[in-house]
């Protein structure tokens, strides 16, 4: 079975300081993903990763940046974090030569304060 | 992006089928219809997907109309573990983004 991983489940954080998620995966995927999940407004994409080192941004990038240097190993980057980044974050991977479906981690829920 | 819409909640006895609908009316010939569902506090799972002919895999069965303007997701046998938030979303063939909405959160009673 795939399996994605993500480093905390719940962190709190104060307002200003850096914010580390990280996410791995054990399946060689390609293809890495960060989400955010908010009541009334659903999943939303922030950043996608198509292979090693590369990037693209999602739907919401503003207050995030990515990085990938290991296959495996997809981190989300919170370079200030404020109070309206506070969320549910989902990493998910997939690999694109065996079909769509994408497979998620547990999700970390981020309280900023 | 092509829209779809769920009824809010849906209630199943265990044991029993459930039909999941799904409207898509303005569904594009390339889009691929993806059904994902959610267990509380857990990250989402894929359920299956398909483009035209109905399609089974070993969690579910999905049935799309003639026409693709709505789509129903059949778990033959509901079990308490189903009860989660299932989300009907539209994928083009090179897409990727999964942009949930509010999806249909199934209930399951013994």
């Amino acid at each position: 079975d795939v399996k994605v991983t993500q480093s905390s489940r719940y962190l709190v954080k104060r307002t200003g300081e850096k914010v580390f998620l990280e996410c791995v995966q054990d399946m060689d995927h390609e293809n890495m993903f960060w989400y955010r999940q908010d009541p009334g407004l659903g999943l939303r994409l922030i950043y996608f990763s198509y292979d090693v080192k590369m990037k693209e941004k999602g739907d919401i990038p503003e207050g995030y940046s990515v990085s990938r240097e290991k296959k495996e190993r997809f981190s989300l980057i919170l370079e200030s974090a404020s109070t309206n980044q506070t969320s549910m974050y989902l990493c998910a991977s997939r690999d694109p030569g065996q079909g769509y479906e994408q497979y998620f981690g547990p999700g970390t829920r981020l309280t900023v304060t | 992006d092509a829209k779809t819409t769920q009824p809010n909640s849906m209630e199943s006895n265990e044991e029993e089928p459930v039909h999941l609908p799904c409207n898509h009316s303005t569904i594009s010939g390339t889009d691929y219809i993806h059904w994902y569902r959610q267990l509380p506090s857990q990250g989402p799972e894929y359920v299956i997907h398909g483009l035209t002919s109905n399609v089974n895999n070993r969690m579910a069965s999905l049935a799309i109309a003639e026409d693709r303007k709505s789509s129903t997701l059949i778990l033959h046998r509901a079990t308490l573990r189903d009860a989660a938030v299932y989300y009907c979303i539209l994928l083009s063939n090179s897409g990727y983004a999964l942009n949930f909405g509010k999806g249909t959160s199934l209930l399951v009673t013994p």
